[in-house]
């Protein structure tokens, strides 16, 4: 079965990148049926998608973050990692990380990780 | 972006009752939609894609329909573990967005 486990600070200064990891287990990260991601989940708002990469390097990403986001694969440790340049106190979720899968035309998340608390705070 | 709009914003209801829960996009979208339950401190668990197709494994108690803007989750006979945040998802195009989700608690 599929895992997914986040890793990374659970504090980050403003100002600062924030740098997550998401450990792949039960599967190939190198596998071209799938992309893989992060959304995240501010305190008491809407879960937002980040952005995710394809196993072949092509990312997509949110407009919003478009600008602060990268997504990166090392397929050599099966696992991803998410850096977000110049956070902020908005900035302060949950992060999951996840497997966006297909069939045919339609996209879904599946599996989550457990998600990681980022606080941006001095 | 698109946007999804849920309602109600929260629920009570009794084991055994039959719900539903309404999701709304500001464009049509066709049946690019999820729905996704999350448990509070647990990750989000994939329940349906295409609107109405069940994910392997989801109990046949839940159900989706819907096309174009509209589109509705039905829990036919609602058990204890299925108390919980039900959100939807709009998979037409990126940025892929939620709903602000649908609390569902006992009553």
């Amino acid at each position: 079965q599929l895992q997914l486990q986040e890793s990374g600070p659970g504090l980050v200064k403003p100002s600062e990148t924030l740098s997550l990891t998401c450990a792949v287990s039960g599967g190939s990260i190198s596998s071209s049926s799938y992309c893989w991601g992060w959304i995240r989940q501010p305190p008491g708002k809407v879960l937002e998608w980040i952005g995710d990469i394809y196993y072949s390097g092509s990312t997509y990403y949110n407009p919003s973050l478009k600008s602060r986001v990268t997504i990166s694969v090392d397929a050599s440790k099966n696992q991803f990692s998410l850096k977000l340049s110049s956070v902020t106190a908005a900035d302060t979720a949950v992060y999951y990380c996840t497997r966006r899968a297909y069939n045919s035309r339609w996209y879904w998340f599946d599996p989550w990780g457990q998600g990681t608390l980022v606080t941006v705070s001095s | 972006d698109i946007q999804m709009t849920q309602s109600p914003s929260s629920l009570s209801a009794s084991v055994g009752d039959r719900v539903t829960i309404t999701c709304r996009a500001s464009q049509s979208i066709s049946n690019y939609l999820n729905w996704y339950q999350q448990k509070l401190g647990k990750a989000p668990k994939f329940l349906i894609y295409a609107a109405s197709s069940l994910q392997s494994g989801v109990p046949s108690r839940f159900s989706g329909s819907g096309s174009g803007t509209d589109f509705t989750l039905t829990i036919s006979s609602l058990q204890p573990e299925d108390f919980a945040t039900y959100y939807c998802q709009q998979s037409y195009n990126t940025p892929y967005t939620f709903g602000q989700g649908t609390k569902l608690e006992i009553k």
